[in-house]
């Protein structure tokens, strides 16, 4: 079936690094979702892209929305250790008569403070 | 503004007992309603998914079921709970087809 992959799976990073992740697919999505989940929490939504090639930020997050509609990226600058948690991209499947939203399988981070 | 509840935080049940998980939502109407499970240290699974009172689809086979008696009101259950329904059990709302979803707080069931 329709898949997204996540890369990397993990990032262990010092707290003030800056972080990048990416989100691919082989179809084209019309829009990505981040989210992120923190333990035991449901995923909350950070950032939602509508348009090819936009760029949207939400303070120190900036996630890109891919020139070829299958890939997405999300950047976090100067991580602090709140930030640790997994972030998944998702996106709307278009089946025959309704979108479904997918997700994929998540980069956990973690913060060495 | 919207807002989404699931209950119970936490639930512990024997194998081949009856599971009911109760999710709704306020503030909005007509939503489209998700059941996800996510197992641990894994992605969201959907199981079922709800555009509509009484319309449900199902992603995957499996020991659960769903049903949405009311709009804002989303209901997940299982007859005889399995060892391998064991999980995090999501619940999320979206206005529209295929936009961003909503999740409540989740279910931590363990089957015992």
């Amino acid at each position: 079936g329709q898949q997204l992959n996540q890369s990397p799976q993990s990032m262990f990073i010092q707290e003030g690094e800056d972080v990048s992740m990416n989100c691919t697919s082989s179809s084209i999505f019309n829009t990505w979702l981040w989210y992120k989940q923190e333990p035991g929490e449901g995923p909350v939504l950070l950032i939602a892209l509508y348009k090819a090639g936009e760029l949207t930020s939400n303070g120190r997050l900036t996630a890109q929305f891919g020139i070829t509609r299958k890939d997405s990226f999300l950047n976090i600058s100067a991580s602090i250790p709140s930030d640790v948690g997994i972030y998944f991209c998702a996106g709307p499947l278009m089946k025959t008569s309704y979108d479904k939203v997918i997700f994929g399988p998540g980069t956990s981070l973690s913060v060495i403070p | 503004s919207q807002t989404i509840h699931q209950w119970p935080a936490t639930l512990v049940q024997p194998v081949g007992s009856p599971l009911s998980l109760e999710c709704t939502v306020e503030g909005t109407s007509n939503p489209n309603l998700y059941w996800y499970r996510q197992a641990a240290g894994r992605g969201l699974q959907l199981l079922f998914y709800s555009v509509g009172i009484g319309q449900i689809s199902s992603e995957v086979p499996q020991n659960l079921s769903a049903s949405r008696p009311q709009d804002r009101q989303f209901i997940l259950s299982s007859k005889k709970l399995l060892l391998s329904d064991s999980g995090f059990y999501l619940c999320a709302w979206a206005k529209w087809e295929g936009t961003e979803a909503f999740f409540g707080q989740g279910t931590r069931l363990t089957v015992v």
